[in-house]
């Protein structure tokens, strides 16, 4: 079934603990993104990648990395989770090339850092 | 610099219209998105408009002001299944999408 998918559905982390999400997509789109969601403010952009090989920084990057070694996965890695980074992550992706820019999201990874 | 706003939340009537108002400010943009997110899913795509001028799609549609720096989207037809978070969009100049906090729509029989 064509679509992206992430991983884990949610989690609960200790606080100083390292922690990677994944997320892949199977719709050969050049560029992906990772958001995060928190109640009562719209979706933030932390990381995304136009193409396979590069990165750059959205609203709120700091406290995370990604990478994106080809076009189908796109891990997003906390180095020492704060409660802070509770929240909800969602990754997206898109085919820019294309004339609506459409993002499709996944379906999301829940996050509690104690 | 940037903003977009919403309402926080609308109440409305199983069978009645709708509409879902989104401001916006940006010095540059490259299109306006609105999506549907049910309560613990992923947003969905709902439509994109570019140009000034009205997008319809079944029973929902949007319409766009460029010159006045909003859209609404329009919901027809209400039914239970419609209850959702209404997000709100604009594409940057740098092709990032800047969000809004979203519209809770609460439905009622």
């Amino acid at each position: 079934i064509a679509g992206i998918t992430q991983a884990p559905t949610s989690q609960i982390l200790a606080a100083g603990r390292r922690m990677t999400l994944r997320c892949t997509q199977d719709m050969r789109h050049n560029a992906m993104y990772w958001y995060r969601q928190d109640l009562g403010l719209g979706l933030r952009l932390i990381h995304y990648s136009n193409t396979a090989g590069t990165t750059g920084k959205g609203e709120v990057p700091d406290g995370y990395s990604v990478s994106r070694a080809n076009t189908d996965d796109f891990p997003l890695t906390l180095a020492s989770a704060v409660p802070s980074q509770t929240s909800v992550y969602f990754c997206a992706s898109s085919d820019s090339s294309g004339s609506s820019n459409e993002q499709f999201f996944g379906p999301g990874t829940r996050l509690t850092v104690l | 610099g940037q903003n977009i706003d919403q309402p926080t939340e609308m109440t409305a009537t199983e069978g009645a219209i709708v509409q879902i108002n989104c401001t916006y400010q940006t010095s540059g943009f490259n299109g306006l998105f609105w999506y549907q997110q049910h309560a613990g899913e992923a947003p969905t795509f709902l439509s994109y408009n570019v140009l000034d001028g009205l997008e319809e799609k079944g029973r929902f549609s949007s319409f766009l002001s460029r010159s006045k720096g909003y859209s609404n989207l329009l919901l027809k037809e209400l039914q239970m299944k419609d209850s959702a978070s209404y997000l709100c969009a604009f594409m940057d100049s740098n092709y990032q999408l800047i969000w809004g906090a979203g519209t809770k729509l609460i439905i009622k029989p």
